[in-house]
């Protein structure tokens, strides 16, 4: 079953706006995990943040987990029209598999 | 480069007809992954290769199988795909698979007709 559900499913912004997204779970993780895929591509990795971390930040991206309310979001500050793209969360538990939430379609306007 | 690399691109089969899509990585991980992505949902997990140890996810159809000849290559068998099986394909890999990163291919898209 899905583990993460993201919220917006879609969000629309202009250039140099900052973009927020959601990612809700369900079980204990070991790790959280962001994505982004552009369209009709593969995934790529964005930025890990471990259960024992509340804050990471990687260049323009900044992320925070809240464990006790099962959380985290995702911000893109001064976003592009590059970063048009689908964001996805993945929660990481014991095994060797990844669960992925829904995903939220980010549209940046130039 | 090391990559995950995936061929082909874009793949036209028939109803019924069976078809095989590859995936090669030359980051030498351990750890092998096959997803089906149909258009605006997450990814879904069909199974992993730890080494050559095949797990298969529950609700993975039989019609679905992989072959995993050393640790480079991994296929993706579909015996008889149906119209419901045209989705992109990705292929990911992992050192070791425990709480780690994957890296995915670029996917593979099916198109049944």
């Amino acid at each position: 079953s899905q583990q993460g559900e993201e919220d917006p499913q879609a969000l629309s912004i202009q250039e140099g706006e900052n973009a927020t997204m959601n990612c809700s779970y369900k079980t204990s993780i070991n790790n959280l995990q962001w994505y982004r895929q552009n369209s009709g591509r593969g995934l790529v990795h964005l930025i890990l943040i471990r259960s024992n971390e509340r804050e990471k930040h990687s260049g323009r991206l900044r992320v925070t987990l809240d464990t006790s309310k099962k959380s985290s979001s995702l911000l893109i500050t001064a976003s592009r029209a590059a970063d048009t793209a689908s964001y996805f969360c993945a929660t990481a538990g014991r095994a060797r598999q990844l669960t992925f939430g829904s995903g939220t379609q980010l549209t940046v306007l130039p | 480069d090391a990559m995950v690399i995936q061929n082909p691109r874009y793949q036209v089969t028939q109803f019924g007809k069976p078809v095989t899509l590859s995936c090669s990585q030359t980051l030498n991980h351990n750890v092998m992954y096959w997803y089906q992505q149909k258009s605006s949902q997450a990814p879904k997990l069909l199974f992993h290769y730890y080494d050559k140890d095949f797990n298969n996810e529950a609700d993975t159809p039989d019609n679905f199988q992989s072959r995993r000849p050393n640790t480079s290559f991994c296929f993706l068998d579909i015996r008889s795909p149906g119209l419901g099986d045209a989705a992109m394909y990705l292929c990911a890999t992992s050192r070791d698979g425990l709480q780690e990163t994957q890296y995915f291919g670029p996917g593979t898209r099916l198109l049944v007709l």
